[in-house]
């Protein structure tokens, strides 16, 4: 059982679309990380948000982290091909390890 | 490059028998975890080391399973008697103290029993 729920599970868009992935959890988060993976290989690390309310912005991507630490959002806009891929949420809970969501795999059709 | 590194990429044993994985993490991250992700779900935790010390376990990880990370540099991840259940990912991921507890993740090893 995943402690954070994504949604939707997938997203199939047009090139120039905007799209906007959900990540919730009951539990109160230290921090949350955004992964994106590509198939065969690791996540990589997008960015962290750490304060309750907190908006961080990377290009089209922006992240915002709930003011209850318990959900999150990326919204991304003018989708481009290459921001096809698997998205991931994950918590932390004022330790090491992180909880993943189940993720949502967005594909962004030229 | 200096980001975390894994050996081998991809594995394919039979059944019954033992693998052995090799995480190198980023220099200088005293903080190296394991994880194990099956197809169409997010990476879920495995152990976890500080320093040379393994500080959890998670239930996932049976008896079968054993992690080490000698003068807490690399770490290897061995796996007795595999079964058909093992076949998965195997992720790697390092950081560095308290820093927003960021963890930078391996390629991965791709098990796969046969």
């Amino acid at each position: 059982t995943q402690l954070l729920e994504q949604s939707p599970q997938f997203l199939s868009i047009q090139e120039g679309e905007n799209l906007t992935v959900y990540c919730n959890s009951s539990s109160v988060f230290s921090s949350l990380q955004w992964y994106r993976q590509e198939p065969g290989e690791g996540p990589v690390l997008l960015v962290t948000v750490v304060t309750g309310g907190e908006v961080k912005k990377l290009k089209r991507l922006t992240f915002q982290f709930g003011d209850a630490r318990k959900d999150s959002s990326l919204h991304i806009t003018a989708a481009q091909p290459g921001d096809t891929g698997l998205y991931l949420c994950a918590g932390a809970h004022y330790d090491y390890k992180l909880s993943f969501g189940a993720g949502t795999t967005v594909t962004v059709r030229a | 490059d200096t980001g975390v590194s894994q050996d081998p990429r991809h594995k394919i044993t039979k059944r019954g028998q033992n693998v052995t994985f090799r995480c190198d993490p980023i220099s200088e991250h005293n903080r190296l975890y394991w994880y194990r992700q099956t197809l169409g779900q997010g990476p879920e935790f495995l152990t976890y080391f500080q320093n040379e010390a393994q500080l959890e376990k998670s239930r996932l990880l049976s008896d079968r399973f054993s992690a080490e990370r000698p003068k807490g540099s690399f770490s290897t991840l061995e796996i007795q008697r595999t079964e058909q259940g093992d076949s998965a990912m195997y992720l790697c991921a390092s950081s560095l103290g308290d820093s927003g507890n960021e963890q930078f993740f391996g390629p991965g090893t791709r098990l796969t029993v046969l």
